[in-house]
């Protein structure tokens, strides 16, 4: 299996641009969640979706994020406008229980530069 | 949310020795997993124990679990270089997202 894929693997952008991450979970897994990391802040579970439904996004910072899973095997996430304090790193996990609370596998990450 | 918390923030130790670090939590749990990170990488999965386990071994790594403490730990034997990453523990309860504490860095030194 490839395990979960995520594209860019970079991207550096200029604020106020549009910036799009993509995810391709391991096939199979029905929940979907994406995260993101800073040093200050740590991991932040930002949405979850199950069944490509979304759960809960709770941790949607605002409104300028925006997360889609039109299908099983993909899923976006974007930020329009970017700001420079949404320099990240971003990661997608996917898990094959229905349970939010059970085994989580992660993507490489998208790191994000917003100049 | 559940939330666990890592302890030490940072450990360095030689290697071929052990390595301790702990987590505490706040409410009742269903299972509490550890994960590595390497850096520049993705978190990797190592070990999920359940609240009606108290101890778990995978290869080198050994978790325990006290519930009513509300800790678990987790001991690397035998050390090796490439076992320097940031640790997390994560807590799972059924319904609820988990959240990553701030995580131990290991370093191994040759």
């Amino acid at each position: 299996d490839a395990g979960v894929i995520q594209s860019p693997r970079h991207e550096v952008t200029e604020m106020g641009q549009e910036v799009t991450l993509r995810c391709k979970p391991i096939s199979g897994h029905n929940s979907l969640f994406w995260y993101r990391q800073t040093m200050m802040r740590g991991l932040e579970l930002l949405i979850y979706f199950n069944n490509n439904v979304p759960i809960d996004d709770s941790g949607m910072p605002e409104d300028r994020f925006s997360a889609k899973m039109p299908n099983a095997s993909f899923s976006t996430l974007k930020i329009q406008p970017s700001e420079p304090r949404d320099s990240a790193v971003y990661f997608c996990a996917s898990s094959s229980s229905s349970g939010r609370e059970e085994t989580q596998y992660f993507g490489p990450g998208t790191r994000l530069l917003v100049l | 949310s559940q939330q666990g918390e890592e302890d030490p923030q940072a450990l360095s130790i030689q290697e071929g020795e052990n390595a301790t670090m702990n987590c505490s939590y706040k409410t009742s749990i269903n299972n509490l997993q550890w994960y590595r990170q390497n850096s520049g990488r993705g978190l990797v999965h190592l070990i999920l124990i359940r609240s009606n386990e108290r101890e778990k071994h995978s290869g080198r790594l050994r978790v325990t679990l006290d519930t009513s403490k509300k800790s678990s730990s987790l001991l690397i034997t035998a050390s090796r270089a490439a076992d320097t990453a940031s640790y997390f523990c994560a807590t799972g309860s059924y319904g609820q997202n988990f959240v990553f504490g701030p995580g131990t860095r290991l370093s191994v030194l040759p």
